[in-house]
């Protein structure tokens, strides 16, 4: 069974400041990895996706990368802004790709 | 371009009682997918439709029972609601395409007194 793991569970910086969110992953036999967002009571919000054959994804202000070998995916946010207060999801499907698990989240407050 | 779409938006039932929650997936989607999302966790997958049949389950008990229609829609119902029941239901839609990414709707809060 995928395990997925992020690190750390909240995270409070002063806009401007460069962040990144870690996740771990158990099952290093991923075809890819998605990173969402989610606003309090709402659903969530694709933020990037990475296919297995690619490291790093790009759109706009983030930027997340994929090492398989680890286990570990990582999301960059720079220039950070209070719009980007959030909770943000990672996760990783089964080598099927039917079911997908999900770490519990980063909780990322901007402080203006 | 319409997204996933869920309703309703919110449900108070009590407890014993049966619900009925219903997607209706991004344009283009033919797969659905359901996660029970509790407060402060992670989404939890609890089924997969595609092709009007459940393709992979989570470990989630025969109370959860699910159909998808032939305009790929879906329903998820819950019998026998339990306190612990209580989440923000999930429906998410994506293609068949292997490695196609996930997209959610809005959720519905479900509350069980």
């Amino acid at each position: 069974k995928q395990e997925v793991t992020q690190i750390p569970a909240a995270l409070s910086v002063p806009e401007g400041e460069n962040l990144v969110l870690n996740c771990s992953f158990t099952d290093s036999a991923i075809y890819n990895l998605q990173w969402f967002r989610q606003d309090p009571g709402k659903g969530l919000t694709s933020l990037l996706l990475i296919q297995s054959s690619q490291r790093e994804q790009t759109s706009g202000r983030l930027n997340a990368s994929l090492d398989k070998s680890s286990g570990r995916s990582t999301l960059y946010i720079a220039a950070s802004q209070p719009g980007d207060s959030a909770t943000y999801l990672c996760a990783a499907p089964t080598n099927t790709g039917n079911q997908f698990y999900f770490g519990t989240g980063t909780s990322l407050t901007v402080i203006p | 371009d319409a997204g996933v779409t869920q309703s309703p938006t919110h449900l108070i039932k009590t407890r014993g009682q049966q619900v009925t929650l219903r997607c209706s997936p991004k344009s283009g989607h033919d797969t659905v997918s359901w996660y029970q999302q509790a407060l402060g966790q992670g989404p939890q997958f609890i089924f997969q439709y595609y092709e009007e049949e459940e393709r992979q389950r989570g470990n989630f008990p025969d109370r959860f029972s699910g159909h998808q229609f032939p305009n790929y829609s879906s329903e998820l119902n819950v019998n026998a609601l339990l306190l612990g029941d209580s989440a923000l239901y999930l429906c998410a839609s994506s293609s068949r395409q292997f490695g196609s990414p996930l997209h959610f709707g809005n959720g519905t809060r479900l509350t069980v007194t």
